[in-house]
């Protein structure tokens, strides 16, 4: 356990369905990071979140939405999606940006879009 | 376009030590070189973070030479369990911004 959990472990979806994805860290930490992983790409940093506040948006498609309505917790809404889509999602919190602090990962979201 | 390269796979046998390089030309200045584990179907986990020089904790080493433009994880004695994909992480710049950056991961298989 590393203190940051996920759920769904597991969600399949059609392209026309709106789902969310829930993060929750029981770590007291600032920051925090939803990722993609995908099979033959490196994990893609999608958002960043300091202390509730957007950071980072790396260039992702509309069709992902983040939240973090407080320090504790991140969802990312999905929405009309692609099957390329598919892919494993992590969230990640640290005490302070990473670059300066070791990020703390949830077990992920394997999400397959039919 | 910044980045970072390390080996896609490396094999090797218990009891043996493993040494796994990361480059990274753009890397910020002030920020540290990170590596982490991943096994399968769970997310990557912190095993060791430097600035420079050299780092040791009780399960790994980090070799940072003074251009910082690489670094090498060094695992004493692998066993069966070391078996995963390990990233380096490192903040690189992006499109006006800085953001944290992994590898593509190197998939080490131990064998008896």
């Amino acid at each position: 356990e590393t203190g940051v959990t996920q759920t769904p472990r597991h969600l399949v979806m059609g392209m026309t369905n709106k789902k969310s994805l829930k993060c929750e860290q029981h770590l007291g930490h600032n920051a925090m990071y939803w990722y993609k992983q995908s099979a033959k790409k490196p994990l893609e940093l999608m958002f960043v979140y300091s202390l509730e506040e957007r950071v980072e948006n790396n260039s992702v498609p509309s069709r992902f939405s983040p939240e973090c309505p407080n320090s504790s917790h991140l969802f990312l809404h999905l929405h009309t999606l692609q099957p390329e889509d598919s892919a494993l999602y992590l969230c990640a919190s640290s005490q302070l940006l990473a670059g300066v602090d070791e990020q703390y990962f949830g077990p992920g979201t394997r999400l397959t879009v039919t | 376009l910044a980045k970072t390269t390390q080996p896609i796979s490396m094999d090797s046998y218990e009891g043996q030590e493993v040494n796994i390089t990361c480059s990274h030309n753009n890397i910020a200045t002030n920020d540290y070189i990170t590596w982490y584990q991943q096994f399968p179907s769970q997310g990557p986990r912190f095993i060791i973070q430097g600035y420079k020089t050299k780092v040791t904790n009780e399960v790994a080493s980090l070799f940072i030479p003074a251009d910082r433009k690489s670094s090498t994880l060094s695992l004493p004695r692998v066993s069966l369990s070391d078996t995963a994909v390990y990233y380096c992480l490192v903040v690189l710049p992006s499109g006006g911004s800085y953001i944290p950056t992994f590898g593509r991961g190197t998939s080490l298989i131990v064998h008896p």
